[in-house]
């Protein structure tokens, strides 16, 4: 199946700071890329959905200004939390699909960040 | 907005047995059912993909099947082992995409 790189697996951040975070497709090229955010002993929910050159649409309660989606080609997607505090510790992880065959019919995840901000 | 619901939250079951996981959903206009597997502080590993049409997918000792005008799918694991300890998700996605939906998962410990 396709692979989808996430990175970095675990980062821990001092309140205020920035972090980036990056969902790669490996081998085939991702037109649209959804990231999801899972808080201890809850399931994933969806942050946001972006395809490829296009602004991301957001999930309702989720800050856009805070929450950057950078979706700049087909194979790469960034999220980055900014100005990050303690509630948004958390581990987010990403998915793709593509176009044609299998790619358009299933969804391949990332391996997930763990961000701890401290 | 589709709800997925995963019933039971845990379980707990002696080596060798089958066991039967559940999953249900609000909305039946899917294009997808996913069973996915979480180990502890680890992402997501594809078990089975169902789509629409079909009503069940089998690999290995795992078989889902999808019942999609009552909103359910089933999980069963034959044979469980300890290395079957894990969270297992369910996840539909809408009929407009591969945005998924997921369930609060099913905590199983697989006691040798």
């Amino acid at each position: 199946g396709a692979v989808v790189s996430q990175h970095p697996s675990w980062v821990i951040c001092k309140s205020g700071t920035s972090v980036k975070i990056e969902c790669r497709s490996l081998d085939f090229q991702a037109t649209t890329m959804f990231w999801y955010r899972q808080f201890p002993k809850q399931s994933l929910m969806l942050m946001a959905t972006s395809n490829e050159g296009s602004k991301a649409t957001y999930e309702q309660g989720v800050e856009k200004d805070k929450f950057l989606i950078n979706h700049a080609s087909l194979t790469l997607s960034t999220l980055t939390v900014t100005s990050a505090h303690p509630e948004d510790s958390s581990f987010y992880i990403c998915s793709a699909t593509g176009a044609g065959s299998y790619l358009n019919t299933e969804a391949f995840f990332g391996q997930g960040t763990r961000l701890t901000v401290v | 907005k589709q709800e997925v619901t995963q019933i039971p939250a845990a379980l707990s079951v002696p080596e060798g047995e089958n066991l039967v996981l559940n999953c249900s959903f609000t909305d039946s206009a899917i294009y997808n059912l996913q069973w996915f597997r979480q180990d502890p502080g680890k992402g997501l590993t594809s078990l089975l993909l169902i789509q629409s049409s079909q009503r069940e997918q089998t690999s290995g000792r795992l078989n889902a099947s999808l019942d999609k005008s009552s909103g359910r799918s089933t999980l069963y694991i034959a044979a469980s082992q300890p290395g079957d300890s894990a969270t297992y998700l369910c996840a539909v996605s809408s009929n407009t995409g591969n945005q998924f939906y997921f369930g609060t998962g099913t905590s199983l410990t697989v006691i040798p």
